[in-house]
Parts: structure tokens; C-alpha cells; sequence
């Protein structure tokens, strides 16, 4: 595809579910970065990942989150026994340089 | 502690209007972006800029390292241009993101 894409687009879920949410990046970008943004706020750094390498995940609120590149391209983040302060919209980027980053549209969560 | 803020965080103008968005950032950075993203969609870099002034059509971003400081212009303000702007500055492994500016433009 052309750009960054994430899937679902939307996801309802019940307190203490679990989730996952994909994360398609740009072919040959080798970063990848996940971001949570909640409402009327910036997003916020999250996690990194250098190609199947998790290098930073200083922003992971809790051991409930957890994220994977297994194979340095697609990734997914899993929350675990989801709590309504999870919801958010959870953002995902791409780059082949540091400094330029290509967003994804976003999957935007709500915990019930 | 914030270390991207913007201001204002809402700004109404009426078409035509020219407006203002107000960066000011606390780290050391060789870059700034200008990010836009409308309601339900995902995020649109505007520009990026480590000195002096970029234009792009009606936009135009300028940022003074010195003073950690940028300015995002929009001229002939547009409803269409409705949005939320946030500034981000690249610092490390991770991006700093403003709170955003929501803009929106009445006919």
C-alpha cells in the first residue's frame, strides 16, 4: 500500500478483554513507532521498534501492554485486561529516517 | 512537565481570516514538525523545518531555534483548513507532541 494503515479503523471492548491492534507500516520503512492519544490531547509516545528490534518501550503505561514486530514489518499492539482508561486512539508510524514520520489513521479504542 | 506547548488550544476564525498557531519547546532539537489531523482521521505532516521559514501554498511554518520557538500561518483561512495542527519535535527515539491547536473556520 501507499501509506501506513491500521486495523480496525474502531474497537469497542468490554472492561477486561483483551485487544490487538495491527499496524501495517510503509514497505522498507524500518521504524516504527506506536503512540496513544487521548482525547483533545497529543499523542504520546508509546514504543519503538527497529526493524524486528523493540529498542524503547519507556511509554508502555502498564505490563498490560505489549507490543511485536516479529518479522521487522507488520506489528501489533496487545492490551491486555482492558480498563477504561485504555481507551484512546492508539496511533502508528512509520520512517525510514528518524526525523520523518508517516502516520497511520488510527485505531481508535473504547473500553466499556 | 510539557516539553512541546502550543497555544492557542481552540481558535475560531471566520473564513478568510489570517491565523496564528504558537509552538514553544523546552529540549534541543535539529527538527520541528507541523502535523495536522482532522476529526476520525490520522495525522498529515504538514512540514518539516530545522531553520528559517517553508511555505506551502496558503501555509507557512517559521521556527527560531535560538529562542525555541515556531509559528504556523494559515492565509485566507478556509473551512476546509477546520482542523487540529499539533507540533512535534523529534528528540531521542521518540517524538514530543503539543496538545494541539483545534481550528475551526466559520463561513
Amino acid at each position: 500500500g501507499a501509506g501506513v494503515s491500521q486495523s480496525p479503523r474502531y474497537k469497542v471492548a468490554k472492561r477486561g478483554q483483551d485487544v490487538a491492534l495491527r499496524c501495517d507500516p510503509i514497505s522498507g520503512h524500518v521504524s516504527l513507532f506506536w503512540y496513544q492519544q487521548a482525547l483533545g490531547q497529543g499523542p504520546e509516545f508509546l514504543t519503538y521498534f527497529q526493524n524486528e528490534a523493540q529498542l524503547d518501550k519507556s511509554g508502555l503505561p502498564s505490563d498490560r501492554f505489549f507490543a511485536e514486530r516479529p518479522e521487522g514489518s507488520v506489528s501489533t499492539l496487545k492490551i491486555q485486561r482492558t480498563q477504561q482508561e485504555d481507551s484512546a486512539v492508539y496511533l502508528c508510524a512509520s520512517s525510514s529516517q528518524r526525523l520523518e514520520q508517516y502516520f497511520g489513521p488510527g485505531t481508535r479504542l473504547t473500553v466499556t | 512537565k510539557n516539553e512541546v506547548e502550543q497555544s492557542p488550544q481552540n481558535l475560531t476564525a471566520q473564513e478568510g481570516e489570517f491565523i496564528t498557531i504558537n509552538c514553544s519547546y523546552s529540549v534541543g532539537i535539529s527538527a520541528l514538525h507541523w502535523l495536522q489531523q482532522h476529526p476520525g482521521g490520522g495525522i498529515v505532516s504538514l512540514f518539516m523545518l530545522s531553520s528559517g521559514k517553508k511555505k506551502h501554498g496558503r501555509l507557512i511554518a517559521t521556527i527560531n531555534i535560538q529562542e525555541k520557538h515556531s509559528s504556523l500561518h494559515i492565509t485566507a483561512s478556509h473551512p476546509r483548513d477546520s482542523a487540529v495542527y499539533i507540533c512535534a519535535v523529534p528528540t531521542g527515539n521518540q517524538f514530543y507532541f503539543g496538545t494541539g491547536t483545534s481550528l475551526t473556520v466559520i463561513p
